[in-house]
């Protein structure tokens, strides 16, 4: 079955500041893969996803991620973060049938 | 996008009773459901998959019989949590995909069960 790797518990970076978040996958096609952030007791928000085509790709506010096939890899980028910004952020994985979350990245946002 | 609207968004429940999760899909049909567990700061753990029709695919270490699924239309699922305990206590997300295919799956806003 098909797993996430989400290597950072936690991050925090100064507003304005530039992010990246890490997201590593195991799949032995190609994969579905989405970016979901999550604030506090709510559901969760699509940010972005890859299906197939350009590797690089745009989100809503601001984020963007690439696919690298090499290096499995779905990395969620952002050139400026803002303090609203600061929540839980979820790779995950669609394979066979279903969809695999990573662990989580907590954003903290310095002022 | 598509809306998936999960209800109740909160319960609270004395131990030893049953609870229903309800997951709509509202404007479009879903032949397969999943649901989802969430423990505080932690990651979603995949329950069960349900499937219109048929009986819900349950992962490993998932009691089905705590945990009933039923999917009889393609617009809703639900969730049981029969005999609740505190143990139980937690957020439950439903996610929907639509029926005329594609690999995304919509969520709903999530239950925050508090067994006491």
């Amino acid at each position: 079955a098909q797993s996430v790797t989400q290597p950072d518990i936690h991050i925090t970076v100064s507003e304005g500041a530039s992010l990246e978040l890490r997201c590593n996958y195991s799949y032995g096609a190609t994969p579905y893969l989405f970016w979901y952030v999550q604030s506090p007791g709510q559901g969760l928000q699509l940010l972005l996803k890859y299906f197939s085509g350009d590797t690089l790709v745009q989100g809503i506010k601001g984020f963007e991620a690439e696919f690298k096939r090499s290096q499995s890899s779905f990395n969620l980028r952002k050139p400026s973060v803002h303090w609203s910004d600061a929540a839980e952020y979820f790779c995950a994985v669609v394979g066979n049938n279903d969809m695999r979350f990573g662990a989580g990245t907590r954003l903290t946002v310095k002022p | 996008g598509a809306v998936v609207s999960q209800h109740p968004s909160w319960v609270i429940c004395k131990s030893g009773t049953s609870v229903k999760i309800e997951c709509r899909s509202l404007d479009f049909q879903a032949t397969t459901m999943f649901w989802y567990r969430q423990f505080p700061k932690q990651s979603l753990m995949l329950m069960a998959t349900s499937n219109e029709g048929s009986k819900a695919t349950y992962e490993q270490g998932v009691e089905k019989d705590k945990f009933l699924i039923n999917h009889a239309s393609l617009t809703l699922s639900t969730l049981t949590v029969t005999s609740a305990h505190p143990e139980d206590s937690s957020f439950y997300i439903c996610s929907a995909r639509e029926l005329t295919g594609g690999t995304e799956a919509f969520f709903g806003q999530g239950t925050r069960l508090t067994v006491v």
